[in-house]
């Protein structure tokens, strides 16, 4: 048990579906990201929150768009996306913004 | 050059070896370090914090070498149950913001 719970595990979309990702942490933390990881590449940072207000958007293409409604909450609304964003999506959270990360499970994001 | 550098492996190693890891560190004014491990399709866990004195945990141990910017993994007594992608993460401060970078993984796969 991670603290972390992210819904859901497995998704396969179309490039013209509508979908969020859901992402809560029970931790009493103040930051919460999220993060992707393609195959044999490093995690990429996405969005950083820190408050509920976004610190970081590392020039993420507008078809991810972030929402946290309060510092347990964390979305990531996903809209047209291309078969290149498939990827393993993580939310992580911490105490504060660049202290140790406790990650969710994941999501196994296709899109077809 | 990366900010985070890790021989991507693979090490193989048969069970009850000694295996080291090194991560080299680009950015001098980086402050806190840590070593993660992840499993396949699995999210990152944290392993253990390095700190300036270097730190053990049981099998683990963690070392900094600031002058030299590179942090190590020793495993000792290796288990089949080791065998994972062990990331290097360096933290530092990006304006007024820290921020966390990971380096690709190493893979260790622990054979009987």
């Amino acid at each position: 048990e991670t603290g972390v719970t992210q819904t859901p595990r497995h998704l396969v979309m179309g490039m013209t579906n509508k979908k969020s990702l859901k992402c809560e942490q029970h931790l009493g933390h103040n930051a919460m990201y999220w993060y992707k990881q393609s195959a044999k590449k490093p995690l990429e940072l996405m969005f950083v929150y820190s408050l509920e207000e976004r610190v970081e958007n590392n020039s993420v293409p507008s078809r991810f768009s972030p929402e946290c409604p309060n510092s347990s909450h964390l979305f990531l609304h996903l809209h047209t996306l291309q078969p290149e964003d498939s990827a393993l999506y993580l939310c992580a959270s911490s105490r504060t913004p660049g202290e140790k990360l406790f990650f969710g499970s994941g999501t196994q994001l296709s899109v077809l | 050059r990366k900010e985070v550098e890790q021989d991507p492996g693979p090490f193989n190693v048969p069970e009850g070896a000694t295996v080291a890891f090194n991560c080299t560190y680009s950015n001098s004014a980086s402050q806190s370090f840590f070593w993660y491990r992840q499993d396949c399709r699995k999210e990152p866990k944290l392993l253990m914090s390095v700190y300036s004195s270097g730190n053990e945990d049981g099998r683990f141990t963690a070392q900094l070498n600031r002058a030299s910017q590179y942090i190590s993994l020793l495993i000792r007594d290796s288990k089949l149950s080791d065998s994972a992608t062990y990331l290097c993460v360096v933290s530092r401060t990006s304006g007024s913001a820290r921020q966390l970078t990971f380096g690709s993984g190493t893979q260790l796969t622990v054979l009987p």
